[in-house]
């Protein structure tokens, strides 16, 4: 069955305020956590990932946080525009296997 | 080359018939994943390659899907006697080595069978 899952298929955010995703995983054997973004029409693209010994990451408006203590991942999205209306999808690489498994996607919606 | 490149874009086909899916990936990438998505859904791994050899097929949903390498390069997702479930979106995506954590996706072949 699936390793990861996300909490909520879709998500709405006024423009300009802060987005969270969040998603729970089950194998306490992933090495890495990615988020992916998928815009409509194209393939996911990459956004960030976490290592599974790290519990913060930050990119470019993008903060990834990890803890493993309940299993649970988030994807924090600063100041939200409408360019980051999206699916995104949580996915992890779990130690030893080059596969990556995803779960089902969250829908951001940006309300201008 | 600069990105992942799939080929056809898109594919309407008959219920029964064989298609081929073709899949360059990024040049120096040794490791090549394939991947279908349904409408909606999320992404469902099928098989992966490193070099010209899939140590991990067991995506594959039937003896009627097959893919091959050659060359530690193009791959080519064949789907025989296609039916209307296999309509999806075939992505391809590929990485270097031990980097499975970032791989790189094309745009995907949209399969249609009616």
């Amino acid at each position: 069955g699936e390793s990861v899952g996300l909490h909520l298929p879709t998500l709405s955010v006024q423009e300009g305020d802060n987005s969270i995703i969040n998603c729970a995983y089950s194998n306490s054997a992933s090495d890495y956590f990615i988020w992916y973004k998928q815009e409509s029409g194209k393939g996911p693209q990459f956004i960030i990932d976490i290592r599974s010994n790290m519990d913060k990451r930050q990119g470019q408006r993008v903060t990834v946080l990890l803890n493993k203590t309940v299993k649970h991942l988030s994807l924090q999205i600063a100041a939200t525009q409408p360019g980051d209306s999206a699916v995104y999808f949580c996915a992890e690489n779990r130690r030893g296997y080059q596969k990556v498994t995803f779960g089902t996607g969250t829908k951001l919606q940006v309300i201008p | 080359g600069a990105g992942v490149s799939q080929s056809p874009s898109n594919k309407v086909t008959e219920k029964g018939k064989d298609v081929e899916l073709r899949c360059d990936p990024i040049s120096g990438h040794t490791a090549l994943y394939w991947y279908r998505q349904s409408l909606g859904q999320g992404l469902e791994f099928l098989i992966y390659f490193q070099g010209n050899s899939a140590p991990d097929k067991s995506g594959l949903p039937s003896d009627r899907f097959s893919a091959e390498r050659t060359g530690g390069s193009v791959s080519t997702l064949t789907i025989q006697r296609t039916q209307q479930e296999d309509s999806a979106v075939y992505l391809c995506a590929s990485s270097l080595a031990n980097s499975g954590n970032t791989i790189y996706f094309g745009e995907g072949s949209w399969l249609t069978v009616v």
